[in-house]
């Protein structure tokens, strides 16, 4: 099955910093990518929809100058919390659309981000 | 967007078929009905999804209603590596791909 790479697995960081999370379609191209937020013993919350070459589209509360979506091609999105504080601690999933939206969506491992 | 029901937890025994249930009553008439899981710590995998007919893979079979407003995921012969939360989930028009809280299956030995 088509193949998604999200990197890094696990990241620590200081309060204040920024941390940027890769996701990758390794054989297919992807032209629309999601992304996800995961809290412990909860489900997943998605956080907005990345389509190549425009702008991504944020889900009601969560903060775009916060959370920069970048799809700048068809195999490659990324995701940056900027002045990451510990309250955005979580798992954090990508997925990419492979074909129309009505295909199956493919997931990466998840990055799991701790603000410290 | 059609919301899916779906139990907070089920066991079952090593070897025996699983039979996870889902309820999407307000499903339209193009929705797809998908099934994933995930395993503890992992991004969710794909398992299967259909439209009106019964589906088979590899890994499970779907079998929904007439009405498609309910459907069962069955894993045949369940094993331990199959314990993970599953997700049922009906796949709208606007593509998003919206998660509930899912079933833990725990296969127990």
């Amino acid at each position: 099955g088509a193949v998604v790479s999200q990197h890094p697995s696990w990241v620590i960081c200081k309060s204040g910093t920024s941390v940027k999370i890769e996701c990758r379609s390794l054989d297919f191209q992807a032209t629309t990518m999601f992304w996800y937020r995961q809290f412990p013993k909860q489900s997943l919350m998605l956080m907005a929809t990345s389509n190549e070459g425009s702008k991504a589209t944020y889900e009601q509360g969560v903060e775009k100058d916060k959370f920069l979506i970048n799809h700048a091609s068809l195999t490659l999105s990324t995701l940056t919390v900027t002045s990451a504080h510990p309250e955005d601690s979580s798992f954090y999933i990508c997925s990419a659309s492979q074909g129309t939206p009505w295909e199956k969506l493919f997931f990466g491992s998840g990055t799991q981000l701790s603000v410290l | 967007d059609a919301k899916t029901t779906q139990p907070t937890s089920m066991d079952c025994a090593e070897g025996r078929a699983a039979n996870l249930p889902c309820n999407h009553s307000t499903i339209s008439g193009n929705e797809y009905v998908y099934w994933y899981r995930q395993i503890h710590s992992q991004g969710p995998q794909y398992i299967i999804h259909g439209l009106k007919n019964n589906e088979t893979n590899e890994m499970a079979s779907l079998i929904i209603t007439e009405d498609r407003k309910s459907s069962t995921l069955i894993l045949p012969h369940a094993t331990l590596r199959d314990t993970a939360v599953y997700y049922c989930i009906v796949f709208p028009n606007t593509g998003k791909l919206i998660f509930g809280q899912g079933t833990t299956l725990q296969v127990k030995p």
